[in-house]
């Protein structure tokens, strides 16, 4: 699996977006990108996954650079219940094989 | 609540103890998982069950015993472990379908020290 590379922690205000980097250069063409998240002391949360085109849910929005090199997670009005390790890990589409980086820790402040 | 359910959620063993921990889903998934969270440390993947076959086992130590009765369940059965197995152990299952995604759902986990 392609190895990422994630800021170790960002912080953000509260009820303003969050945009969390990733890079991922070596990833190859039928790896998809997945985003995580793990609030302390809990079991990680699927947040959203991507191949190429951006895409969009209820809790997030996945920005995937058209050359594929490195994408953004954007929370766009981040809450303090958002305060978690996110983790960006890329996978083939079934996923079976999750490795976990470090993450990185998002700090939401009031 | 995920729908993947470890007990215990604590557990404090001595090491010449022999304990298990279990997993259960309900959610129809066909694959399941073993994850270890030392202190801040990355999650490492242990093992991986497919449609109750073990699929993958990354070097994991034969002290930790992996079981698959089922594909709603799961365990790790726990034997003569070192103080630096104690961490987070977690489970996740999948629907383990091929070819599509297949979001993984992550149990609270079991905080296991070794004493």
């Amino acid at each position: 699996d392609a190895k990422t590379t994630q800021p170790t922690s960002m912080d953000c205000a509260e009820g303003r977006a969050a945009n969390l980097p990733c890079n991922h250069s070596t990833i190859s063409g039928n790896e998809y990108v997945y985003w995580y998240r793990q609030i302390h002391s809990q079991g990680p949360q699927y947040i959203i996954h991507g191949l190429k085109n951006n895409e969009t849910n209820e809790m997030a929005s996945l920005i995937i650079t058209e050359d594929r090199k490195s994408s953004t997670l954007i929370l766009p009005h981040a809450t303090l219940r958002d305060t978690a390790v996110y983790y960006c890990i890329v996978s083939y589409l079934d996923g079976n094989k999750l490795v976990f980086g470090a993450g990185t820790i998002l700090r939401v402040k009031s | 609540e995920t729908g993947v359910t470890q007990t215990p959620r604590h557990l404090v063993m001595g090491m010449t103890n022999k304990k298990s921990l279990k997993c259960e889903q309900h959610l129809g998934h066909n694959a399941m998982y073993w994850y270890k969270q030392s202190a801040k440390k990355p999650l490492e993947l242990m093992f991986v069950y497919n449609f109750k076959e073990q699929t993958e086992n990354n070097s994991v130590p034969s002290r930790f015993s992996p079981e698959c009765p089922n594909s709603s369940h799961l365990f790790l059965h726990l034997h003569t472990l070192q103080p630096e197995d104690s961490a987070l152990y977690l489970c996740a299952s999948s629907p383990g379908q091929q070819g599509e995604y297949t979001e993984a759902f992550f149990g609270q986990g079991t905080r296991l020290t070794v004493v």
